[in-house]
């Protein structure tokens, strides 16, 4: 099993443009979630799904949007990036027993 | 304020020495984590806890329901240990603390 495969590990925007980052388990896990960390602050919660077809809000969604069409597929796309998004973004998912496994991590910056 | 603070923020300790990392939260929850945090930046699970105690290796976590309180020892601490300690708690979703950075000095 590759685990969760989040991609890109860097990425750097100007102000406007869209990107998508990628998140793939091959675990089977049903919940998958994307987060941001800055400094000083802990993880925080964007959008998470409870499986294919099902999305919600979290804590910061403004700017983000998702879809779940696959079990295995949890993209998060950047509308019109903004420097307010530099951040570091993890994805993660959790299994029955609530472990959770979490990407590698996409360091963002928007110029 | 935030629902989860951990202390201390910043650790130093020698290697071989016992770490505690403490974790408080306001609300009740369902579930708590602890997570490891390599320099690197990738993040690893250590523990869910319900309750009671949890034991892996040199790693052993605690939780008190009632106090609202759990704590994440590690024995005869080692230079790999060096990471950031994350706490979160289950409130619906996962609310996370600012992490516990601890450095194990040879």
């Amino acid at each position: 099993n590759a685990g969760v495969t989040q991609t890109p590990k860097f990425q750097v925007l100007k102000t406007g443009q869209s990107m998508t980052l990628q998140c793939a388990q091959d675990m089977n896990h049903e919940y998958m979630s994307w987060y941001r960390q800055d400094p000083g602050m802990g993880l925080r919660l964007i959008h998470y799904s409870v499986g294919a077809g099902i999305t919600d809000q979290g804590e910061v969604p403004n700017g983000y949007n998702v879809s779940r069409s696959t079990t295995e597929d949890f993209p998060l796309r950047l509308l019109s990036a903004a420097p307010s998004q530099t951040s570091v973004y993890f994805c993660a998912s959790r299994d029955t027993g609530e472990k959770l496994f979490f990407g590698s991590g996409t360091q963002l910056s928007v110029l | 304020k935030n629902e989860v603070e951990q202390s201390p923020q910043n650790l130093t300790a020698q290697e071989g020495e016992f770490i505690t990392i403490n974790c408080s939260y306001s609300v009740g929850i369902s579930a708590l984590h602890w997570l490891q945090q390599h320099p690197g930046g990738g993040i690893v699970s250590l523990f869910m806890l319900s309750s009671g105690k949890k034991k892996h290796g040199r790693l052993i976590a605690t939780i008190n329901i009632q106090e609202k309180h759990s704590s994440l020892h590690i024995t005869a601490s080692h230079p790999r240990d060096s990471a950031v300690y994350i706490c979160a708690v289950r409130v619906g979703g996962l609310t996370f603390g600012e992490g516990t950075q601890l450095t194990v000095n040879p």
